[in-house]
């Protein structure tokens, strides 16, 4: 069946660095995937969306590619910043949307 | 712009006790979905729901009901709460599940059974 796997955290980071956060997923056929980001307190909210195979979603600095081959959809961003801190999980859709565990980002000072 | 709405944000159960957590959109939309979030855990669907007058389970649906008269509503029903019901509720709603469309989120309901 469907399932989305991601990086284990927690992940600590200085500001300005640059950020990783690994997402595979497996299918049947072709889902869209998302990446949703929870602030301390808050529900999830959308980050990125990538509809079809190479497709890149962006926002806020933040990016992710489709990519087909490798069934990955990697998070990325140049330099982080204190107010990325959060929890960042990955999503694909199916019958139902099946989400990662979540990877919870710290950015220090 | 409600988009989806809980209530309540917070709960204080006694072991036994029953309550249900509300939901309701105003997206016109039709997938409507429950999850619970654990430390460790990430989220964890409960029960969904793709249309007025139709439910399915989830992974995690023992000790919970659900019903669905109208598009707007989704009410999560705990029939006899147990401790290892504490936790974080999510309500999600969606235009659609296969394609392209988005999950919204409520903003939570945290709820201690003690």
């Amino acid at each position: 069946g469907n399932s989305v796997t991601q990086m284990e955290g927690p992940v600590t980071l200085s500001e300005e660095a640059f950020l990783t956060i690994n997402c595979t997923y497996t299918a049947t056929g072709y889902p869209s995937l998302f990446w949703y980001v929870q602030y301390p307190g808050e529900g999830l909210q959308l980050l990125l969306k990538a509809t079809k195979a190479d497709d890149k979603g962006s926002n806020k600095g933040f990016e992710a590619t489709y990519r087909k081959e490798t069934t990955s959809f990697h998070l990325e961003k140049g330099s982080v910043q204190v107010s990325d801190s959060a929890v960042y999980f990955c999503a694909s859709t199916g019958n139902q949307f099946y989400f990662g565990t979540g990877t919870s980002l710290t950015v220090i000072p | 712009n409600a988009g989806v709405t809980q209530t309540p944000k917070f709960q204080v159960l006694k072991t036994g006790q029953s309550m249900t957590l509300q939901c309701a959109q105003d997206m016109n939309h039709e997938y409507m979905s429950w999850y619970r979030q654990d430390p460790g855990m990430g989220l964890r669907l409960i029960h969904y729901s793709v249309g007025a007058g139709i439910t399915d389970q989830g992974e995690v649906p023992n000790g919970y009901n659900v019903s669905r008269s109208t598009t707007e509503d989704f009410p999560l029903r705990l029939l006899s709460a147990a401790p290892s019901q504490t936790s974080v509720y999510f309500c999600a709603s969606s235009y659609q599940t296969r394609g392209t469309g988005e999950l919204f989120f409520g903003e939570g309901s945290r709820l201690t059974v003690l």
